[in-house]
């Protein structure tokens, strides 16, 4: 079946370490995203990306980067420069094309806790 | 900034018609409304969208009003499983993004 992989599900990391979040998408999908989520609020759009190699910064971009080396891979890693790193992180794609629209597919997340 | 206003929050009796509602009263012509849930700690999921048609399927119908500025989202029999937070969206075609509020938290009651 198609869709959108997160690893991993859950992920500790101590304050002044990076890590990377993989997502993975085998749905053919041109444009990619990544989203975070804090308690009892909406999703705030981090990164994205239209094609292979190129990506924008969305609303929070400070203390995050992502590579889009694959269509189907869109990695995000947390650096030791976001202050509040602890949340929930979701992937998300489409086709993102022009002629119709369509709906997003996301990821079932990645639990972040800084330990 | 958020385009939406949706309710907190609604209670909803399982086998009844949860009926959601969303206000948009600065859309725009060429912007679409999107309807997604999220089940606790989990991804959110697609439900439906639409330009100014009534549409529907499998999972529910969404009535956009004449103006455009407000619209339902409709589960016909809502069930256990339907409890989440509701999202209405507003989009462009061309935007790159979803911009989500708070929603609507929805919990079905046996």
């Amino acid at each position: 079946d198609g869709g959108i992989t997160q690893s991993p599900k859950y992920l500790f990391r101590k304050e002044g370490q990076n890590v990377t979040l993989s997502c993975e998408q085998n749905l053919n999908h041109d444009a990619m995203y990544w989203y975070r989520q804090d308690p009892g609020q909406g999703l705030r759009l981090i990164y994205y990306s239209q094609i292979v190699n190129d990506f924008q910064k969305g609303d929070i971009a400070e203390g995050y980067s992502v590579s889009r080396e694959k269509k189907e891979s869109f990695p995000l890693t947390v650096t030791s420069a976001q202050k509040n790193p602890t949340a929930f992180y979701l992937c998300a794609s489409n086709p993102d094309r022009r002629d119709r629209d369509y709906g997003y597919t996301f990821g079932s997340g990645t639990r972040l806790t800084v330990v | 900034d958020a385009k939406t206003t949706q309710p907190p929050s609604m209670d909803c009796a399982e086998g009844r018609a949860a009926n959601l509602p969303c206000n948009h009263s600065t859309i725009s012509g060429n912007e679409y409304v999107y309807w997604y849930r999220q089940i606790h700690s989990q991804g959110p999921q697609y439900i439906i969208h639409g330009l100014k048609n009534n549409e529907t399927n499998e999972m529910a119908s969404l009535i956009i009003t004449e103006d455009r500025k407000s619209s339902t989202l409709i589960l016909p029999h809502a069930t256990l499983r339907d409890t989440a937070v509701y999202y209405c969206i507003v989009r462009g075609a061309r935007d790159y993004k979803l911009s989500f509020g708070a929603g609507t938290t929805v919990t079905v009651r046996a």
